[in-house]
């Protein structure tokens, strides 16, 4: 079974500039969350999708942030201008169902300069 | 979701038994018990997870207190590929926003 596909593994960036990360779930996962880990400290949960539909959305910046899960399957992740903060791993993790084992992607390591 | 206690980091040698405590307190009726771990450079992996019993897999087994307040993950023959860090986990059953809330955890250190 393939597993939770990231893309793009690294990303060096300066601030001020945008990037996007793309997901794709294992398929038939109906939730996808992306979670930010800085180094030092364990994941922290951005948004959560259930479908298309967002779950939870409380802990991201939306003024910078956003996110998108426009068909049910793949996602984006966009920053929107970078900052030195949000430098970064960006995890992108899906389950079967809500309450089910989340399956993590290896992440897209962000560098902002 | 309700927070969890956990050693910042543990040694162990390679072969032995090695028991991650995990204090949860404050933990309420619909709460399930998850740990997942972290290898270095890799996204976090699911290890075992429960609720009132004990539980065991392939991985590992998990030991819940009988008031529920603590549990003890254990690797009944630690390698060097289980060093990574682990997390101990508070998820509510009831569904909806359930994404995990993850601490610091253990960092846990095998020597060969």
């Amino acid at each position: 079974e393939a597993g939770v596909a990231q893309s793009p593994r690294y990303k060096i960036i300066e601030k001020r500039q945008s990037v996007a990360f793309w997901c794709n779930p294992i398929s038939g996962h109906a939730t996808l969350y992306w979670y930010q880990q800085i180094l030092g400290q364990g994941p922290k949960l951005l948004i959560q999708f259930q479908n298309n539909g967002v779950v939870d959305d409380s802990q991201l910046p939306k003024d910078r942030f956003s996110a998108e899960r426009l068909k049910g399957v793949d996602s984006t992740l966009k920053i929107q201008p970078a900052k030195l903060e949000d430098s970064a791993v960006y995890l992108c993790a899906s389950s079967f169902r809500g309450t089910g084992e989340l399956f993590f992607g290896e992440g897209s390591r962000l560098t902002v300069l | 979701d309700a927070k969890t206690t956990q050693p910042n980091s543990m040694e162990s040698n390679e072969e032995e038994p090695v028991h991650l405590p995990c204090n949860h307190s404050t933990i309420s009726g619909t709460d399930y018990i998850h740990w997942y771990r972290q290898l270095p450079s890799q996204g976090p992996e699911y290890v075992i997870h429960g609720l009132t019993s004990n539980v065991n897999n392939r991985m590992a087994s998990l030991a819940i207190a009988e008031d529920r307040k603590s549990s003890t993950l254990i690797l009944h023959r630690a390698t060097l590929r289980d060093a990574a860090v682990y997390y101990c986990i508070l998820r509510d059953s009831g569904g909806g926003a359930d994404g995990l809330t993850f601490g610091k955890g253990t960092h846990l250190i095998i020597q060969p």
